[in-house]
């Protein structure tokens, strides 16, 4: 099993839809969790971090389950702009004292039509 | 610039040779990660470093593939023998020594062609 899964993509959504992406996690230990977009032939960027309690950023809300050890990302109100790649990421221990390491998912591939 | 820089963007390379990555990460950051990326795929995690020690390195890592920190700024990344499975996207990351709720931020990549 893989340390970070995703949705299968690609999602194809129309300008103004709602979409959400799910991501699981295998290692309960895991610390901190973050979504990344990743633009064709571009190196992934932080789109947000991910809140115990949920936290929101305009029109991007994620939320975080750990007794389930998934996480979501919903985009209201899809822009054209949005069309990339986003993945889950989620950091957790290296094995020593103080290291973390990020994993990522293979990310989720999403095109939003006019 | 002070962003995570890698050098070269673009490396072919035939078969058998080998082949040296560069990174230097944002000034400030001690850690510092190697990826590889190939097209479908989020980032596969390779190593890790804090400082100039190697904390880990993925058991799906060929021994042909090292890398180094010596003096915990810049970082290499050396594939000896290459071969064709090899051609990817190798991403540096670094991140800042405040815990483990910091994001990871990368340079452009080096991308990797094996003909």
């Amino acid at each position: 099993r893989k340390e970070v899964e995703q949705d299968p993509g690609p999602f194809n959504v129309p300008e103004g839809a709602t979409v959400a992406f799910n991501c699981t996690y295998s290692n309960s230990a895991s610390q901190s969790f973050f979504w990344y977009r990743q633009d064709c032939r571009k190196e992934p960027k932080l789109l947000m971090s991910v809140y115990s309690s949920g936290n929101e950023d305009g029109r991007f809300t994620a939320q975080l389950n750990r007794a389930s050890q998934y996480i979501s990302l919903l985009i209201r109100d899809s822009k054209l702009s949005d069309s990339a790649t986003y993945l889950c990421a989620v950091n957790m221990g290296s094995g020593r004292a103080g290291g973390f390491k990020t994993i990522f998912g293979a990310g989720t591939r999403l095109f939003v039509k006019a | 610039d002070t962003g995570v820089s890698q050098d070269p963007r673009h490396k072919i390379t035939k078969r058998g040779q080998n082949v040296t990555f560069r990174c230097d990460p944002i000034s400030e950051h001690n850690r510092l990660y190697w990826y590889r990326q190939t097209l479908g795929q989020g980032p596969e995690f390779l190593t890790y470093f804090q400082n100039e020690a190697q904390l880990e390195k993925s058991r799906l890592l060929s021994d042909r593939f090292s890398a180094e920190r010596p003096k915990g700024s810049f970082s290499t990344l050396e594939i000896q023998r290459t071969e064709q499975g090899d051609s990817a996207m190798y991403l540096c990351a670094s991140s800042p020594p405040t815990g483990s709720n910091t994001e990871a931020f990368f340079g452009q990549g080096t991308r990797l062609t094996v003909v």
